[in-house]
């Protein structure tokens, strides 16, 4: 079984604070990704990688950056955090090439006060 | 820009009641369909569809898909309060990312 897991469960943070939101996944997958999910507007896409060092801007970017220095592992980093990220961070992977199924972690729930 | 509608936005049954679940999208360069049941965290895959008229079957839930019409759904009969969720609905295009939509949340009722 695929296993993506997610540094915390549940995150609280000042305005302007530095976030880092770590997501590992076991399976040697190609593929991460970092959506976030709010009422009324689904999932959407922040970052994405498709390889170890390189990164694409998913659809809404802005306010964020990613780092990903190893295959397994995929960071979501808020430089200065704003009340206007609160929200559930959920990280994915997959497999690459053909294979469209991504698999998901847990969840962030990050509150920014 | 790729768009993925879903309906209804929620809905509420009785457990043994039959529900059908919609979604709609346009896509450039369709690749697949694909739906996620979501209960308290991670959203975990269900069906994956690519062509059309092929119905796909888990149990109680099926989903088809009409790459014409530019839908698809998702069935689950004799429903059970653990079948309460949000269920996703994406599409992959050309690229590596899915779209998806905001989700139909059903309640299901003892």
């Amino acid at each position: 079984d695929v296993k993506v897991t997610q540094s915390s469960r549940y995150l609280v943070k000042r305005t302007g604070e530095k976030v880092f939101l770590e997501c590992v996944q076991d399976m040697d997958h190609e593929n991460m990704f970092w959506y976030r999910q709010d009422p009324g507007l689904g999932l959407r896409l922040i970052y994405f990688s498709y390889d170890v060092k390189m990164k694409e801007k998913g659809d809404i970017p802005e306010g964020y950056s990613v780092s990903r220095e190893k295959k397994e592992r995929f960071s979501l980093i808020l430089e200065s955090a704003s009340t206007n990220q609160t929200s559930m961070y959920l990280c994915a992977s997959r497999e690459g090439g053909l294979v469209d199924e991504q698999y998901f972690g847990p969840g962030t729930r990050l509150t920014v006060t | 820009e790729d768009k993925v509608v879903q309906s209804p936005l929620s809905l509420v049954v009785h457990e043994g009641d039959t529900v059908t679940l919609n979604c709609s999208y346009e896509v450039t360069n369709f690749r697949s369909l694909l739906w996620y049941k979501q209960e308290k965290k991670a959203p975990t895959f269900l069906f994956m569809l690519t062509s059309s008229g092929i119905e796909k079957k888990s149990g109680r839930l099926s989903s088809i898909l009409d790459k014409k019409e530019l839908f698809s759904i998702l069935n689950i009969t004799a429903t059970q309060t653990g079948d309460s969720a949000v269920y996703l609905c994406a599409v992959r295009s050309s690229g590596d990312k899915l779209t998806f939509g905001t989700g139909t949340r059903l309640a299901v009722r003892p």
